[in-house]
């Protein structure tokens, strides 16, 4: 099945300062790859999301790469706020209505961002 | 537009009971899938349900259980519950079709084994 790898696991930045989360995953039939942020006590959140017919996509301060060939996919997040603050997973996932529930997700990764 | 409901929020149960928790799902949508997630495993897979029928499951006990109701309501069942059930279950839907099958997820259900 399929495997996601996630680092870094934690990761501290300045406020105003940019970070990057990579994720690799296995399966060369995964064509979808969403991003969540958790905050304490909520569900995952979606922030961004890539299919594979795509190399990059961004909304304001987020952004997503994804390199097919090395499977491989990073989330860049710029100019870091405290709000920030969150664990970020990445996923991955088969195209098709009939796969639509069924993501694999990284192990998550906690970012600070210090004021 | 209300977001997925998943009830109770907290619960705390001890070895061998059962335990059932919903899951409300954003209305129109028809696929409700659960995940668990836990320190050590992370979020991982349970099952999925469309149209009332489980279309996908993952790699977990026959302890394990769920149904999605006509109106696309699901619940899931835990039956003799063990300490390493301990966990946040998490419930999410989705629609279907071309550019859709996002997750929308709940707040989660968490569940205290003693």
């Amino acid at each position: 099945g399929e495997n996601v790898e996630q680092h870094p696991s934690t990761l501290s930045v300045q406020e105003g300062d940019s970070a990057v989360i990579k994720c690799t995953y296995s399966d060369s039939a995964s064509n979808y790859f969403p991003w969540y942020k958790q905050e304490l006590g909520k569900g995952p959140q979606l922030i961004i999301d890539i299919r594979s017919n795509v190399g990059e996509k961004k909304d304001q301060r987020i952004a997503v790469t994804l390199n097919k060939t090395a499977k491989h996919f990073s989330l860049h997040i710029t100019e870091t706020q405290p709000e920030d603050s969150a664990v970020y997973f990445c996923a991955a996932r088969r195209g098709g209505d009939t796969n639509a529930g069924k993501s694999t997700f990284g192990d998550g990764t906690t970012l600070t961002v210090k004021p | 537009k209300a977001g997925v409901t998943q009830t109770p929020r907290y619960l705390i149960k001890t070895r061998g009971q059962q335990v059932t928790l919903s899951c409300s799902p954003i209305s129109g949508h028809r696929s409700v899938s659960w995940y668990q997630q836990t320190p050590g495993q992370g979020l991982q897979f349970l099952f999925e349900y469309f149209s009332e029928t489980q279309r996908n499951k993952g790699n977990f006990p026959g302890r394990f259980s769920g149904r999605q109701f006509s109106n696309s309501r699901s619940e899931m069942n835990v039956s003799t519950l063990e300490l390493g059930d301990s966990a946040l279950y998490l419930c999410a839907s989705s629609t279907q079709g071309a550019g859709a099958n996002v997750l929308t997820f709940g707040a989660g259900s968490r569940l205290t084994v003693l």
